[in-house]
């Protein structure tokens, strides 16, 4: 049973274009929220955070929005650029002692020059 | 600060062989993940330990696997006996906190079994 969803294997942008990547989640204890980027024989780098007393978390040309009632979170990337293109992960986790990160099965992403 | 590292990077074994996989934390990180993620696949939760205790170990297959992240020195993840199943890339992370902060990868090790 997966409890973090990634519906969209991949997706393609035009550069310059907003890129959006969804999320959804099964466990409503999740109570923060990550998104990692990870290049093809690299290992995950963290991008942007949220918690679940936030709706929004704005880093820069990213973006993230958490809809608790939805379970569902979205990643908004604007403008994309080319060096975005990678396979980016939603993971969630339960604050507090003994509690790991569960990692979405990752979107791919192209940004199209 | 040097990141997390991981070593080797790249592991081949034949089956029937033992793998040792190796994860140093960030200095000043005490919690340590280890995750695999097959081909096109996302990455899998195997096992999260604390100096010298394993907290939970849920993804861990029940044979063959066992991990231990002793007082000094690198977390190690133990596969026995490998079969072609466990070619994979296997991950460490590390945090400072458990759940309440984001988490650090190592580049990996890409375990391929022949």
């Amino acid at each position: 049973d997966q409890q973090v969803k990634q519906n969209s294997p991949s997706l393609s942008v035009q550069e310059g274009r907003i890129s959006i990547l969804n999320c959804d989640y099964t466990n409503s204890m999740f109570d923060y929220f990550l998104w990692y980027k990870k290049y093809p024989a690299e290992g995950p780098t963290f991008l942007i955070s949220i918690s679940s007393i936030k709706d929004k978390n704005e880093d820069g040309r990213f973006t993230v929005f958490l809809n608790k009632s939805a379970k569902h979170l979205s990643l908004h990337i604007v403008p994309s650029q080319p060096g975005d293109s990678a396979v980016y992960f939603c993971a969630a986790s339960v604050r507090g002692y003994g509690q790991n990160f569960v990692f979405g099965p990752g979107t791919r992403l192209s940004v199209l020059p | 600060n040097a990141g997390v590292m991981q070593n080797p990077r790249h592991l081949v074994r034949r089956r029937g062989q033992e793998a040792r996989l190796r994860c140093s934390p960030m200095k000043g990180h005490s919690h340590v993940y280890w995750y695999r993620q097959l081909p096109e696949e996302g990455l899998k939760f195997m096992v999260y330990l604390q100096k010298e205790n394993i907290i939970d170990e849920s993804g861990m297959p029940k044979e063959r696997f066992s991990a231990e992240f002793p007082k000094e020195g690198p977390s190690i993840l133990r596969i026995q006996q490998v079969v072609r199943g466990d070619s994979a890339a296997y991950f460490c992370a590390s945090s400072p906190f458990p759940g309440d902060t984001e988490a650090f990868f190592g580049q990996g090790t890409r375990l391929t079994v022949v």
